[in-house]
């Protein structure tokens, strides 16, 4: 079946620094991704819908130029965490929705832990 | 209020016993409906759409009604491998996928 690829799955990054994390479509094309993050015993919370060779659009709350996100193909959203901090530590998903059949599917996510 | 809201859990329960989880969402605008589960360290995972006719997969029931903005899901003769977190999900107009904060099923021996 459609598979959604996510890398890395694990990350360490020092304070200050930028993680860049990559969400790619393996079989099917997807002009809509949308980023998530989950911390422990919480749920998912949607950050940021990628949008396909446009700007992505960001819920209330996700700072736009700390999370940055970009959409350039049809199977490639990356989102990179500037500046990290200890506090953006956290398991963050991406979902990709295959424009044909409507349907949606994730990654298998990343942990990314600052230190 | 909450946009999607679960039982708090979590529910502990023997082998073989029936449990049900429910769910209540705030936006009647909202199109679809599903059911994840989501394993410890995990991505979710589609268990089920939900549909107001209700729908069945083994051991698993879901039902829907609109006008009281409900979403249940039983789950019959529970196995130790049916332990996971459960997730209610609803899908918005805009194809956003609105998560619940899930529930917790520890299935015990």
């Amino acid at each position: 079946g459609a598979v959604v690829s996510q890398h890395p799955s694990w990350v360490i990054c020092k304070s200050g620094t930028s993680v860049k994390i990559e969400c790619r479509s393996l079989d099917f094309q997807a002009t809509t991704m949308f980023w998530y993050r989950q911390f422990p015993k919480q749920s998912l919370m949607l950050m940021a819908t990628s949008n396909e060779g446009s700007k992505a659009t960001y819920e209330q709350g996700v700072e736009k130029d700390k999370f940055l996100i970009n959409h350039a193909s049809l199977t490639l959203s990356t989102l990179t965490v500037t500046s990290a901090h200890p506090e953006d530590s956290s398991f963050y998903i991406c979902s990709a929705r295959d424009q044909l059949a409507g349907t949606i599917y994730f990654g298998e996510g990343s942990w990314l832990t600052v230190v | 209020r909450k946009e999607v809201e679960q039982d708090p859990g979590p529910f502990n329960v023997p082998e073989g016993a029936t449990v049900a989880f429910n769910c209540t969402y705030s936006n009647s605008a909202s199109q679809s409906f599903f059911w994840y589960r989501q394993d410890c360290r995990k991505e979710p995972k589609l268990l089920m759409s939900v549909y107001s006719s209700g729908n069945e997969d083994g051991r698993f029931t879901a039902q829907l009604n609109r006008a009281s903005q409900y979403i249940s899901l039983l789950i019959r003769d529970s196995k130790l491998s049916d332990s996971a977190t459960y997730l209610c999900v609803v899908r918005e107009t805009t194809d956003k996928l609105i998560f619940g904060t899930g529930t917790r099923l520890q299935v015990f021996p």
